[in-house]
């Protein structure tokens, strides 16, 4: 079983859309996150949520909006989509081991 | 910012053992070393984690110095498959404070 599932795993939309990407996590953990990768591969933390808390939002502009329905649920929502969005999408989750695991990745461009 | 220091990439013979090293010279108290390594665009996968003692798994063998402000991971019989882009980092343990990436090694293994 996967222990941390992102759909969709590839999404292609046109600028001005708004478009959703689910994240689910089965391992029990309390924290979850969302990180975006550019084409520089460069990974950057997004937002942390613990126990279906914001907990850091990293000056991330407010067209991105994260939501969690539980524990188990970290999605993400973009409005008016912009050609700079596009890029991999990570998910990820941590529990008391301190050990973090993370989705396949949301490969997002925007035309 | 990551306050880890790696050299961009390193090339390894297949078979052969594969040391990684990472500088960590601001490394608090409380914070331990993190591996991950990300193999072409799956998500980052974990690899081993320790505070001042070495520690080995299945997968590889991290080496702390005394003074802890420099580590090395050991692939010990690296295979094509472990070509990644291997990322050091140090996090605190407690709480659930993200991972937060730089640059990583991009080691490439040679047959």
């Amino acid at each position: 079983d996967t222990a941390v599932s992102q759909t969709p795993k590839y999404l292609v939309t046109q600028m001005g859309n708004d478009k959703s990407i689910k994240c689910e996590q089965n391992l029990g953990h309390d924290t979850m996150y969302w990180y975006k990768q550019d084409s520089k591969k460069f990974l950057k933390i997004m937002f942390s949520y613990n126990n279906k808390e914001l907990i850091i939002n990293e000056t991330v502009p407010n067209r991105f909006s994260p939501k969690s329905p539980d524990k188990a649920h970290l999605n993400l929502h973009i409005n008016s989509l912009e050609l700079g969005d596009s890029a991999v999408y990570f998910c990820a989750s941590t529990g008391r081991t301190l050990k973090t695991f993370f989705g396949q990745g949301t490969r997002l461009t925007v035309v | 910012d990551a306050k880890t220091t790696q050299p961009p990439s390193m090339d390894c013979a297949e078979g052969r053992a594969a040391n990684l090293p990472c500088n960590h010279s601001t490394i608090s108290g409380n914070e331990y070393v993190y591996w991950y390594r990300q193999i072409h665009s799956q998500g980052p996968q974990y690899i081993i984690h320790g505070l001042k003692n070495n520690e080995t798994n299945e997968m590889a063998s991290l080496i702390i110095t005394e003074d802890r402000k420099s580590s090395t991971l050991i692939l010990p019989h690296a295979t094509l498959r472990d070509t990644a882009v291997y990322y050091c980092i140090v996090r605190v343990g407690v709480g659930n404070t993200p991972l937060v990436f730089g640059k990583g090694t991009r080691l490439s293994v040679i047959a």
